[in-house]
């Protein structure tokens, strides 16, 4: 069965530090993978893009990563900020999925000052 | 520029009421989407359609219908609701990345 996966436990780190969350996935053959942050109550809100040709894509203190080898995608929040403070999502598209996306359950992330 | 708009924004169910969930959007996307959100279990999808006049199933469309009216306009309809479908529902619109409405947060009691 097709699953992604996202670390439930969540990310607890200090400001200014970096966090970085995981998305794995199995059974896919994916054609990009996308980050959300969603905020209690609000609907998600996309991030990043990055395609299953491409390694590394950055947006301001966002940095993503896709290895199609290790089925994996690494999430990067540089230089965090409590306003950071977020639940991020990870969503992957694949080739024979005719348009429809499926999500991981997503990881909380807490920064404290 | 209002993005994804839908309505209602609460409701309550008696088991067994139907309903209407409305969804519309003004970006001009092809694509629109109804997810449901559940604690623990993320976004599942409902419903798809890639574009006016075509829907597909999702994840999860057993008690569920939906409609393409026009291109802006993509809704959700409850029959018969159960307790199960407690949940808050989101409607997206893509192109790229998705864009989302604020939700639904529906209780059937």
């Amino acid at each position: 069965s097709q699953k992604i996966e996202q670390n439930s436990e969540a990310l607890n780190i200090q400001e200014g530090k970096t966090a970085t969350l995981t998305c794995n996935y199995t059974n896919y053959s994916p054609a990009y993978l996308q980050w959300y942050r969603q905020d209690p109550g609000r609907g998600p809100v996309f991030l990043l893009l990055i395609r299953e040709n491409e390694k590394e894509k950055r947006k301001e203190r966002l940095k993503v990563t896709f290895d199609t080898t290790l089925k994996q995608s690494l999430f990067h929040i540089t230089a965090s900020q409590p306003a950071d403070s977020a639940t991020y999502l990870c969503a992957l598209l694949t080739t024979d999925s005719w348009g429809k996306f499926q999500f991981g359950a997503g990881t909380q992330v807490v920064v404290t000052p | 520029n209002a993005g994804v708009t839908q309505t209602p924004k609460f409701q309550v169910l008696k088991t067994g009421q139907s309903m209407t969930l409305q969804c519309a959007q003004d970006m001009n996307h092809n694509s629109m989407y109804w997810y449901r959100q559940d604690p623990g279990m993320g976004l599942r999808l409902i419903y798809y359609s890639a574009s006016e006049g075509t829907t597909d199933k999702g994840e999860v469309p057993n008690g569920y219908n939906v409609s393409r009216l026009n291109k802006r306009e993509f809704s959700l309809r409850l029959e018969s609701a159960a307790p199960s479908q407690t949940s808050v529902y989101f409607c997206a619109s893509k192109t790229g990345g998705a864009f989302f409405g604020q939700g639904t947060r529906l209780t059937v009691v």
